[in-house]
């Protein structure tokens, strides 16, 4: 079955460091890939997402690249915020993400001034 | 954007009552919704598949008897938990994908239910 692997955290950062969270996938096919944020007292966000191998998705700074030789699709910022301290999900989608979605744990990171 | 609301977003409850759980498209119609179970430090797990008009599809393991879905109109999906006992105790979160969106799913904010 699916599966979806993260890198446990939380991640403590100080502003304007480099970003990197890694996830890594299990899957039949050629899955969909995605990352949600996770606002403390929110639902889960959309944050990116990417569709088939090679892609790259990118928002608010944040890019994920599809690599299938390496079934990985590491979230990275160049320069974090206070305000990106959130918790981060990378998931997975057999079909484009209408229907269930594979999450991993979730990565809380924290970003101080 | 789309928004869902999901209401409470914290119950307590003895052991034994029942709790109610909502969960709504505030302007988009949904005809599926979905509901994720999450306990401390682990993923979310998908409990059930919320049809409108139909039966809920559950996922295995979990007891239909014990969590009641029921999607009784395009932007309303509820779940129950029927006899709650601490180990019932939990976050729940539900989801309704947007077909007019690019099949974006939204998520609602959660309820946290405590079972004492």
């Amino acid at each position: 079955g699916n599966s979806v692997t993260q890198m446990e955290g939380p991640v403590t950062l100080s502003e304007e460091a480099f970003l990197t969270i890694n996830c890594t996938y299990t899957a039949t096919g050629y899955p969909s890939l995605f990352w949600y944020v996770q606002y403390p007292g929110e639902g889960l966000q959309l944050l990116l997402k990417a569709t088939k191998a090679d892609d790259k998705g990118s928002n608010k700074g944040f890019e994920a690249t599809y690599r299938k030789e390496t079934t990985s699709f590491h979230l990275e910022k160049g320069s974090v915020q206070v305000s990106d301290s959130a918790v981060y999900f990378c998931a997975l989608s057999d079909d484009g993400g209408y229907s269930t979605l594979t999450f991993g744990k979730g990565t809380m990171l924290l970003v101080s001034p | 954007g789309a928004v869902v609301s999901q209401h409470p977003s914290w119950v307590i409850c003895k052991s034994g009552t029942s709790v109610k759980i909502e969960c709504r498209s505030l302007d988009f119609q949904a005809t599926t919704m979905f509901w994720y179970r999450q306990f401390p430090k682990q993923s979310l797990m998908l409990m059930a598949t919320s049809n409108e008009g139909s039966k809920a599809t559950y996922e295995q393991g979990v007891e239909k008897d014990k969590f009641l879905i029921n999607h009784a109109s395009l932007t309303l999906s509820t779940l129950t938990v029927t006899s709650a006992h601490p180990e019932d105790s939990s976050f729940y979160i539900c989801s309704a994908p947007d077909r007019g969106s690019k099949n974006i799913q939204y998520f609602g904010a959660g309820t946290r239910l405590s079972v004492l």
